[in-house]
């Protein structure tokens, strides 16, 4: 079956300093989404990318989806304490299988 | 707008017993999905619904686990007989679109096998 893999599992930063974390699919995404899950909550859908090479902004976050549309990244930018978390990446292979696959996710646990 | 709605919150139950988990998606929404989060890890989809039909059900161990979303509006999930490695959060989510677009977590249902 299909398996979404990301690096790091976790992530340790000085406040101020950037984060990036990776996802790989073992095929071909239709799409990919990403999450952000406060401890204790729920995952919070952030973006979705759809096309070949896209790259989407929000703030200081930065996604960005492989040519093949086997990988992706998200990349923050001079990180806050309101980032910690942990970030999901999911994709979706399409061909008559609808449910996301989630990778297991990366910590990023931020020192002030 | 309401959010999507699950219960209980938490519950404790010793092996081979069995649970129930309920959910009530956001209004209008048709696909509805299951998954399981264990701790530490992300979550794993159990099973889908689109509108009262299950679409993909690969993954949920059917001898134990079972689900249901009779008239395509909220759904059930049944664990009997529970085992210890069923100890995790129960996640419902819901969107409007079976293959694009958002997914909207409940908060949970966090469960202890004894």
């Amino acid at each position: 079956g299909q398996q979404v893999m990301q690096i790091p599992q976790y992530q340790h930063v000085q406040e101020g300093e950037d984060f990036t974390t990776y996802c790989n699919s073992s095929t071909t995404l239709s799409n990919i989404q990403w999450y952000k899950q406060r401890p204790g909550g729920h995952p919070v859908f952030l973006i979705q990318l759809v096309k070949s090479g896209e790259v989407k902004k929000q703030k200081r976050l930065t996604f960005q989806f492989g040519e093949a549309k086997k990988n992706s990244s998200l990349h923050i930018t001079a990180t806050q304490t309101t980032d910690v978390g942990t970030y999901f990446c999911a994709g979706l292979t399409g061909g008559g299988a609808d449910g996301l696959t989630f990778g297991k996710g990366t910590h990023l646990i931020i020192q002030p | 707008e309401a959010g999507v709605a699950q219960s209980p919150r938490y519950k404790i139950i010793e092996k081979r017993q069995s649970v129930a988990f309920w959910c009530n998606p956001i209004s209008g929404h048709a696909t509805l999905y299951w998954y399981q989060q264990i701790l530490g890890q992300g979550p794993k989809l159990l099973i889908q619904f689109q509108n009262n039909g299950v679409v993909d059900d690969s993954q949920l161990p059917k001898d134990r686990f079972s689900a249901e979303r009779l008239k395509g509006v909220d759904s059930t999930l049944k664990i009997q007989p529970a085992k210890l490695e069923d100890s995790a959060v129960y996640l419902c989510a819901s969107r409007t679109d079976r293959y694009t677009g958002e997914l909207f977590f409940g908060e949970g249902s966090r469960l202890t096998v004894l």
